[in-house]
């Protein structure tokens, strides 16, 4: 199936460190996620993006998160500062649309440890 | 607000059997979209087959189908003839018609025995 690759799939950083995740989605694609996965849990929803701009974000996502996907290049997600609690896996996703174009495609994941 | 529900935890079966994974649903909406996705040892999260609510006819893909009772909310996937490498997590998943959220379940572990 198509396919969203992550860059890095692992990052270990020290608390309170800024952070970088880089997804590259897939190439027709024009809605992008973030998705938090905790060990052993379920993937929560962060934020999805479209046009430039958040549509939609849940709690999860603080204020020291923001993302952007500047000029049609890689869809990051920026933490700063970190903290011990944001050490999950964070998987980005991208679909074509919304309705019935709304498959959501994800990456590998990214890894990120908050030492 | 959307829930999706997993109550079955793991499942154990042997191989080339038939397995069932249930999982029941929560929407105001008349109109939305249901998910099943696996997620292997690896992590790697791979989308299997989706329901259109609108749809009266299961869907089917390959060794998968689905199991859509609309007026008890739920969703179950058949897997048929399962194999060793069916082994993962499988993710029940949801998102409402034009909403920008997909909002999974708790996951339901399958082990295939030889």
């Amino acid at each position: 199936g198509p396919k969203v690759l992550q860059i890095p799939s692992h990052q270990i950083i020290d608390m309170g460190q800024m952070v970088t995740l880089n997804c590259d989605p897939v190439s027709n694609h024009l809605y992008f996620y973030w998705y938090k996965q905790i060990l052993g849990q379920q993937m929560e929803f962060l934020v999805n993006f479209y046009n430039g701009k958040v549509m939609e974000k849940s709690k999860l996502f603080k204020d020291q998160f923001s993302v952007e996907r500047p000029d049609g290049s890689y869809f990051t997600l920026k933490i700063q500062p970190t903290a011990l609690e944001d050490s999950a896996v964070y998987f980005c996703a991208s679909s074509l649309g919304l309705g019935i174009q709304n498959t959501l495609y994800f990456g590998a994941g990214t890894r990120l440890s908050v030492l | 607000a959307q829930k999706v529900t997993q109550t079955q935890t793991s499942i154990s079966v042997m191989e080339k059997t038939t397995v069932t994974m249930d999982c029941v649903y929560e929407t105001q909406d008349s109109s939305y979209f249901l998910f099943w996705y696996k997620q292997t040892a690896s992590g790697e999260i791979v989308f299997l087959i989706r329901q259109d609510s609108y749809k009266k006819e299961n869907a089917t893909v390959g060794h998968y189908s689905l199991n859509f009772q609309k007026p008890k909310s739920s969703i179950g996937l058949i897997i048929t003839a399962t194999q060793i490498e069916d082994s993962a997590v499988y993710f029940c998943a949801m998102r409402e018609d034009m909403g920008y959220k997909l909002t999974f379940g708790t996951g339901t572990s399958l082990l295939v025995d030889p």
